[in-house]
């Protein structure tokens, strides 16, 4: 079955302690993508890759990083989460760096700092 | 940047047509616009995407005017189950490494009985 999937699905951490949200693809896709939702403000971007090895910021990158060492893994790190961090998190895919943008979306991995 | 501008909510009845119009007046040349729909606690699901003119398939139409400013998605005989937010996605291009896409701050639709 195509799919995205995330782990964990949902986590609850203390502030400061480094946590990785792993995001993996099973469609052979080359754009893979982060997105934060909080109440209110929709979905927000936070970084996505164009294939392995090329990565770039979206509208909320501060606070993150990522990696794409392989094709169908694109992990989101927090190395010191902060309470404004708490949110929900979908990690997402699509088979064409075009034009054309229908993306598949993970189950989602709902984060709490405290 | 191609950014979106949709209502922020609209209410309907079971059984009848739903169009939400989305605004994106900087859309570049070779944008395709796409719509998602989320239920909530759940990733957004695809529903429909279109360049120009009018797009259908089973669940939706997508008309898109001659400037490509706006779009309107149209759900045809709503059910309670399209109760959910819909999103209007118009790619943008930034970056050495390519596309940068916004989601707009999307329209929730809730069908009464």
């Amino acid at each position: 079955e195509a799919q995205v999937t995330q782990n964990p699905r949902y986590l609850i951490t203390v502030t400061g302690k480094k946590l990785t949200v792993t995001c993996s693809q099973n469609m052979n896709h080359e754009y893979m993508s982060w997105y934060r939702q909080d109440p209110g403000l929709g979905l927000r971007q936070i970084y996505y890759s164009m294939n392995v090895e090329v990565t770039d910021k979206g509208d909320v990158p501060e606070g993150y990083k990522v990696s794409r060492k392989e094709k169908r893994n694109f992990p989101l790190i927090l190395e010191s989460p902060s309470p404004n961090q708490t949110s929900l998190y979908f990690c997402a895919s699509s088979l064409t760096s075009g034009s054309s943008y229908e993306q598949y979306f993970g189950p989602g991995t709902r984060l709490t700092v405290t | 940047l191609a950014k979106t501008t949709q209502p922020i909510s609209m209410d309907s009845y079971e059984g009848q047509e739903v169009n939400i119009t989305c605004s994106h007046n900087n859309i570049a040349t070779n944008d395709y616009i796409t719509w998602y729909q989320q239920f909530p606690s759940q990733g957004p699901r695809f529903i429909i995407q279109g360049y120009k003119t009018k797009v259908t398939n089973e669940v939706a139409s997508l008309f898109i005017p001659a400037d490509r400013k706006s779009s309107t998605l149209s759900l045809p005989r709503v059910s309670l189950s399209d109760t959910a937010v819909y999103y209007c996605l118009v790619g943008d291009m930034l970056g050495a490494a390519g596309n940068k896409l916004t989601f707009g701050g999307g329209t929730r639709v809730l069908v009464k009985p």
